[in-house]
């Protein structure tokens, strides 16, 4: 087990540009959880899944930003029409789902996707 | 105001004292959770806590639910303790994170 994965680790992009970033989680999760963190800030939910359905999204979560999970392994995170308040690095993380994280089981952080849009 | 407010937002310390960082939330949570960011962005849980006390090696957690308070105490610093440390609870179904403590031990 390699623990959750995400790619890509950094991307620079054009403002307007579409980017997508890929999660793999820990194979036996069902849990799935993207969070955005900027500098100097903790990280801010986005949307979670339980298996390949997403049952929360965040009112941070723009009309430019979808997130899938069709399997209910790995989970992409695109961004459309990319702005320059987009630059923040997304966090993806995963659970066990009993309970989840409501019941207090551990969530295991990536490393992070880094966005910069310029 | 933030659901999850922590301080000190800075700290500064010298190699081998005894360190504690705060957390206070204003929502019903079911577990609070300790985190170590390094910096290039990886995230470690550290504890996950529902009541009382937990140690792991150096490190120390404590909770009141009552209160609605969480401190986590390092004892013996060290240089390599330095990084940023995030209270997270739980809120229904995700985490709900503080702004962090940016620690620094010196030696």
């Amino acid at each position: 087990d390699t623990g959750v994965s995400q790619n890509p680790r950094h991307k620079i992009t054009k403002r307007g540009q579409n980017v997508t970033f890929r999660c793999d989680p820990i194979s036996e999760h069902n849990r799935l959880y993207w969070y955005r963190q900027t500098l100097g800030q903790g990280p801010e939910f986005l949307t979670y899944f339980q298996n390949e359905a997403q049952l929360e999204k965040s009112r941070l979560l723009s009309d430019r930003f979808s997130a899938e999970r069709p399997k209910g392994s790995f989970s992409t995170l695109e961004i459309q029409r990319t702005e320059q308040g987009d630059s923040a690095m997304y966090l993806c993380a995963s659970s066990p789902s009993i309970g989840g994280a409501v019941a207090g089981n551990t969530i295991y952080f990536g490393e992070g996707s880094w966005l910069t849009v310029v | 105001k933030n659901e999850v407010e922590q301080s000190p937002q800075n700290l500064t310390a010298q190699e081998g004292e005894f360190i504690t960082i705060n957390c206070s939330y204003s929502v019903g949570i079911s577990a609070l959770h300790w985190l170590q960011q390094h910096p290039g962005g990886g995230i470690v849980s550290l504890f996950m806590l529902s009541s009382g006390k937990k140690k792991h090696g150096r490190l120390i957690a404590t909770i009141n639910i009552q209160e609605k308070h969480s401190s986590l105490h390092i004892t013996a610093s060290h240089p390599r303790d330095s990084a940023v440390y995030i209270c997270a609870v739980s809120d229904g179904n995700k985490l709900v994170f503080g702004a962090g403590t940016i620690l620094r031990v010196k030696s």
